[in-house]
């Protein structure tokens, strides 16, 4: 059965500073890798995915993930962080081999931003 | 190009109580997903529509829930009777019908169902 553990419930950082929002995953066949953010009172947002190439993807809102095969990780960064970042995150991983397309979710990550 | 909405944003109902969410989810997309979080948790997969079928309803919890998807556009979940482990976040999404390993799902903005 395929998983995501978002280890940090919660991710605290000063504006202008880096952020990284961890994420691991296990799944039986290729991993198709997902990011979604939910800002307060609104549903969630696609940042970026991961189906295959560059193991360096670029999203909205100058995130980007690495997608790390052998440490199985795919942990969102944005090298200067905004107060408006502030949000939960989610990282989801689909199953890009033959298993089931459904997506499984962690649990989510509330990143709060220091003026 | 609108979004996925849903309606109501809140709902609270008291225990054994009939409750029905709206998922209208973006014009032309034939995929349509419904998914709950309970609080602190993870989002949880309840079933899928493409077009006006039900193609996966592994997730649903029982059969207190009830989804449907007439003429393929928006779908209703009805949940009747409510019970108090019901409460949660409601969310809809929907996408093209491409890959659906590789599609990108847009959500609406959930309904949070509160039962008393």
């Amino acid at each position: 059965a395929q998983s995501v553990a978002q280890p940090e419930d919660q991710v605290n950082v000063a504006e202008g500073n880096p952020l990284t929002v961890k994420c691991t995953y296990s799944v039986s066949g290729n991993p198709y890798l997902f990011w979604y953010v939910q800002y307060p009172n609104r549903g969630l947002q696609f940042l970026l995915k991961y189906i295959t190439g560059d193991n360096l993807v670029k999203g909205s809102y100058g995130f980007e993930a690495e997608f790390n095969k052998s440490q199985t990780s795919f942990h969102l960064k944005k090298p200067s962080a905004l107060v408006s970042d502030s949000a939960l995150y989610f990282c989801a991983v689909r199953d890009g081999g033959g298993g089931s397309y459904i997506p499984t979710f962690g649990r989510g990550t509330s990143l709060i931003v220091h003026p | 190009e609108a979004g996925v909405t849903q309606f109501p944003s809140h709902s609270v109902i008291e225990k054994g109580q009939t409750v029905t969410l709206r998922c209208d989810p973006i014009s032309g997309h034939d995929n349509l997903y419904w998914y709950r979080r309970v609080m602190g948790k993870e989002i949880k997969f309840l079933l899928h529509f493409v077009k006006e079928s039900k193609q996966d309803e592994s997730g649903m919890p029982n059969n207190r829930f009830l989804a449907e998807r007439t003429g393929g556009t928006y779908s209703t979940l009805k949940v009747q009777p409510a019970e108090l482990e019901d409460s949660g976040v409601y969310f809809c999404a929907s996408s093209q019908l491409t890959s659906l390993n590789t599609d990108t799902q847009y959500f609406g903005p959930g309904t949070r169902l509160t039962v008393l």
